[in-house]
């Protein structure tokens, strides 16, 4: 089943933070980040495994309440290269498949 | 390394004509993937595969064919072309386990079926 992602799409000014949230019905073994820029394919940023652990990359980190089976991915200081879909991806089991959500927009303006 | 390769890069097809989409990587990942992304839309599975020999159906398999004789190739066969196919497809891979290993992606096949 598809993680749900909220919000849909966020425009920012630079050096301002954002959220973005991903949620699933189901129990979660770890939820995946990536970015894509247009006409580009998906980069990863991070993942997380159940147990709440909580990861960071430059000024983008993310949490995983293994309760909730909810992530929620943290921008902070945007910059213009932060523009572009961002994808939660999520794994029921360790030997399962990645489903992705239908992703967030993130436009960064001067 | 040249991680994931996907060929062809575009490819145009009519209705009823069959191909495969080739993805080859060469960093020993187990877990490879395909996935398709139809105009501002997410990434859906089609198929997937945990190692050689394995495969399984994702969220949308039907007209799609997958095989894994080897760890680093990948295939996706399109049986029947039809026009609702048309997509950019990416296939991606990673290593099993642990808490860094996401997908690398290769830089997509973009189909058109006319």
């Amino acid at each position: 089943q598809q993680p749900v992602q909220s919000p849909q799409a966020v425009i920012l000014r630079e050096g301002e933070d954002a959220v973005i949230n991903c949620s699933s019905s189901k129990a979660l073994y770890s939820v995946h980040w990536y970015r894509q820029k247009h006409g580009e394919a998906p980069v990863f940023l991070m993942i997380l495994l159940k147990g709440g652990e909580q990861k960071g990359h430059e000024k983008i980190s993310a949490s995983f309440n293994e309760k909730k089976q909810q992530s929620s991915l943290y921008l902070t200081a945007s910059q213009l290269s932060y523009s572009g879909t961002y994808f939660c991806g999520t794994e029921k089991t360790s030997y399962d498949k990645v489903i992705f959500g239908p992703g967030t927009s993130l436009s960064v303006i001067p | 390394n040249a991680g994931v390769t996907q060929t062809p890069k575009f490819q145009v097809l009519k209705t009823g004509q069959s191909m495969t989409l080739q993805c080859a990587q060469d960093m020993n990942h187990e877990y490879m993937s395909w996935y398709r992304q139809d105009p501002g839309m997410g990434l859906r599975l089609i198929h997937y595969s945990v190692g050689a020999g394995i495969t399984d159906q994702g969220e949308v398999p039907n007209g799609y064919n997958v095989s894994r004789s080897t760890t680093e190739d990948f295939p996706l066969r399109l049986l029947s072309a039809a026009p609702s196919q048309t997509s950019v497809y990416f296939c991606a891979s990673r290593r099993r386990g642990g808490s860094n290993y996401g997908y690398t992606f290769g830089s997509g096949t973009r189909l058109t079926v006319v």
